[in-house]
């Protein structure tokens, strides 16, 4: 596609419930990434896919959060039990490797806990 | 492992006077470095990079960047700065000789005061 789409735009969901948030990277960006940001806040690594090779999972907050990415395309971000601190924006951007450009961010879902 | 720091949460600035984000960074290698900007309620937009050659690096929206090995900063400058200007900055770094992640700042949030 032409850019980064992240669906949905925003997601409301009570606590304690699983929530699923998509990311189609650009055809042939092999890096992917996830980061949160609260409101006003920095961007907070989450994970980072890079073509075959094992994710970095080292932002990952905690065993509720989980992704999966499919070859080197989708990738949806899994949080499990939902709690208010989750809620914050989630974005995804993704890049090609190995050549120094820059990645491109999606929009990202506003995901909001009540 | 690399790291950036942006050491100031907020800058504030008269329009019109020129303006200065400071990025400082650490990494094994050979940096590449970005800076992005995140207007209210929107994305990330990419600004500019540097990857090699002039230390100097244009970039949209007037904005430029010095790269400085010896001091390890790449900051971000603009001669006269406009009240459009006004958002939250990212400085971020990719070392391609690592696992070619890109890391980001905190960020530095930029008020220009009419």
């Amino acid at each position: 596609g032409a850019g980064v789409s992240q669906s949905p735009s925003n997601k409301v969901t009570e606590k304690g419930k699983d929530v699923e948030l998509r990311c189609d990277p650009i055809s042939g960006h092999t890096a992917l990434y996830w980061y949160r940001q609260r409101l006003g806040q920095g961007l907070e690594f989450l994970i980072y896919f890079q073509g075959n090779s094992a994710p970095d999972k080292s932002g990952l907050p905690s065993d509720r959060f989980s992704a999966e990415r499919t070859g080197e395309s989708v990738s949806t971000l899994t949080i499990q039990r939902t709690q208010q601190e989750d809620s914050a924006v989630y974005l995804c951007a993704s890049s090609l490797v190995s050549t120094g450009t820059e990645a491109f961010f999606g929009q990202g879902t506003r995901l909001t806990v009540v | 492992a690399q790291s950036v720091a942006q050491p100031e949460d907020q800058v504030n600035v008269a329009e019109g006077n020129p303006l200065t984000v400071k990025c400082t960074y650490s990494v094994s290698g050979n940096p590449y470095l970005f800076w992005y900007v995140q207007y209210p309620n929107r994305g990330l937009q990419f600004l500019l990079k540097y990857i090699t050659g002039d230390n100097l690096v244009k970039g949209s929206y007037g904005f430029e960047a010095e790269f400085n090995k010896s001091q390890t900063s790449f900051h971000l400058k603009k001669p006269s700065a406009l009240v459009s200007d006004s958002a939250l900055y990212f400085c971020a770094v990719r070392d391609l000789n690592r696992d070619d992640k890109i890391i980001f700042g905190k960020g530095t949030r930029l008020h220009i005061l009419p």
